[in-house]
């Protein structure tokens, strides 16, 4: 059954560093998406992609977050200079249509 | 805006035996989607089961199966023969179908139920 893929599954950085979170969606997939979990807290959204452009996104992301799909199969989150409540588990999800997304593994991201 | 609401923090089974969990949702909206998903300790997100809320017939899935109350806006989800595998977070959601009509794309979710299966 076919996969979304993220990488790495745990990064860990210094606060104000940049990171990268990457993501290859399901293939045949169209619209991406990128959702946090804080530990022990509810799953938030933060960005939907569609048509190589952002579609909507939440409060959450602000000026310090990016996302791109540079080559047509990765799908990637930057945060530019990370802060301590930045900590969180970052998924990535895809969907052909509205009636179910597929969300990979996570990326778990601490920042020290 | 649309919430969704999980009223059970946790919940626990024995081992066969049948649990209900409990979602409920506030939506001025008249078509949307709703979604179980569970979240095992390696904490991927699973699609457990999906209601499309135009459906009348509560959506099934081998041991899994929904109660959806439109009306009453809730959207229950019942595991039969638990196993110890299912034991995990699990989280209601909701989105809208009617993107095109200005409704967003993005899944809201509950606060999740922490289900144990005792053996």
């Amino acid at each position: 059954e076919p996969e979304v893929t993220q990488t790495p599954s745990h990064q860990v950085t210094q606060m104000g560093q940049e990171v990268i979170l990457r993501c290859v969606p399901i293939s045949n997939h169209l619209y991406f998406y990128w959702y946090r979990q804080i530990l022990g807290q509810k799953v938030e959204f933060l960005v939907s992609f569609y048509n190589n452009e952002i579609s909507e996104k939440s409060e959450i992301f602000d000026d310090q977050f990016s996302v791109e799909r540079p080559d047509g199969s990765n799908f990637t989150l930057k945060i530019r200079s990370t802060k301590l409540e930045d900590s969180a588990m970052y998924f990535c999800a895809s969907t052909l249509t509205s009636s179910g997304y597929t969300f990979g593994s996570g990326t778990r991201l601490t920042v020290v | 805006a649309q919430t969704v609401t999980q009223s059970q923090p946790e919940m626990s089974v024995q081992e066969a035996e049948t649990v209900t969990l409990s979602c409920t949702y506030d939506t001025s909206e008249s078509d949307y989607y709703l979604f179980w998903y569970k979240q095992p300790p390696s904490r991927q997100m699973i699609l457990v089961i999906r209601q499309e809320a135009y459906k009348q017939q509560n959506a099934t899935e081998n041991r899994f199966s929904v109660n959806f109350q439109k009306a009453a806006k809730s959207f229950s989800l019942k595991i039969s023969d638990s196993q110890l595998g299912d034991a995990a977070m699990y989280f209601c959601a909701y989105r809208s179908s009617s993107v095109t009509q200005g409704g967003s794309e993005k899944l809201v979710f509950g606060k999740g139920t922490k289900l144990t299966v005792n053996p």
